[in-house]
């Protein structure tokens, strides 16, 4: 049983516009929560993350809401541009740095211009 | 299986010794990677290996030498490190490089102390 989810295996933005990509979790025990970003044929590279102790997260364009009650976080980005067409990988882990990532199936964010 | 198993959990080492840390994994995985994870920061990509080939490396100093012996193990090797490269040394792998709709996986890590 997956226990980070991604259901949205696609998404496609108008340029300017904002990307919501969604993800749910199941374990509770989840207390550190990462967005990944990944080009094709290229590792994934960290985004942006949030603890457990926070509910919003922001860096420039890049937003994460965190709702601990729902098991559900989103990553915003606003406004959207060409270059961030990859695919967003939604991680977690019990402890940050002690326990293993769990990551989702990724969503494909296509941004046309 | 869906592990990624690594060895040790557990090194200290010396600045001038040399050491290795060991991944494995028997899913299939054709692509491997290499995280390093400082306390309480996310962890960053090192080395990606695809297909036993090495097709990423981030910059990272030459005192780190990845290995990809086969489809089913990953070493990094050590050598004159410093003390600010102790961290927490993650292993992943995923089915291939493209990782759409297949599962990533995370070792649980190897905690290395450089003295």
């Amino acid at each position: 049983d997956q226990q980070v989810k991604q259901n949205s295996p696609s998404l496609s933005v108008q340029e300017g516009r904002i990307s919501i990509l969604n993800c749910d979790y199941t374990n509770s025990m989840f207390d550190y929560f990462l967005w990944y970003k990944k080009y094709p044929a290229e590792g994934p590279t960290f985004l942006i993350s949030i603890s457990s102790i926070k509910d919003k997260n922001e860096d420039g364009r890049f937003t994460v809401f965190l709702n601990k009650s729902a098991k559900h976080l989103s990553l915003h980005i606003v406004p959207s541009q060409p270059g961030d067409s990859a695919v967003y990988f939604c991680a977690a882990s019990e402890v940050a740095g002690n326990t293993p990532l769990v990551f989702g199936k990724g969503t494909r964010l296509s941004v046309i211009a | 299986d869906t592990e990624v198993t690594q060895t040790p959990k557990h090194l200290v080492m010396g600045m001038t010794n040399k050491k290795s840390l060991k991944c494995e994994q028997h899913m299939g995985h054709r692509a491997m990677y290499w995280y390093k994870q400082k306390a309480k920061k996310p962890p960053e990509l090192m080395f990606v290996y695809s297909y036993e080939k090495l097709s990423i490396n981030e910059s990272v100093p030459s005192r780190f030498s990845p290995e990809c012996p086969n489809s089913s193990l990953l070493n990094l090797h050590l050598h004159a490190l410093q003390p600010e490269d102790s961290a927490l040394y993650l292993c992943a792998s995923s089915q291939d490089n493209n990782w759409e709709g297949t599962e990533a996986f995370f070792g649980q890590g190897t905690r290395l102390t450089v003295v």
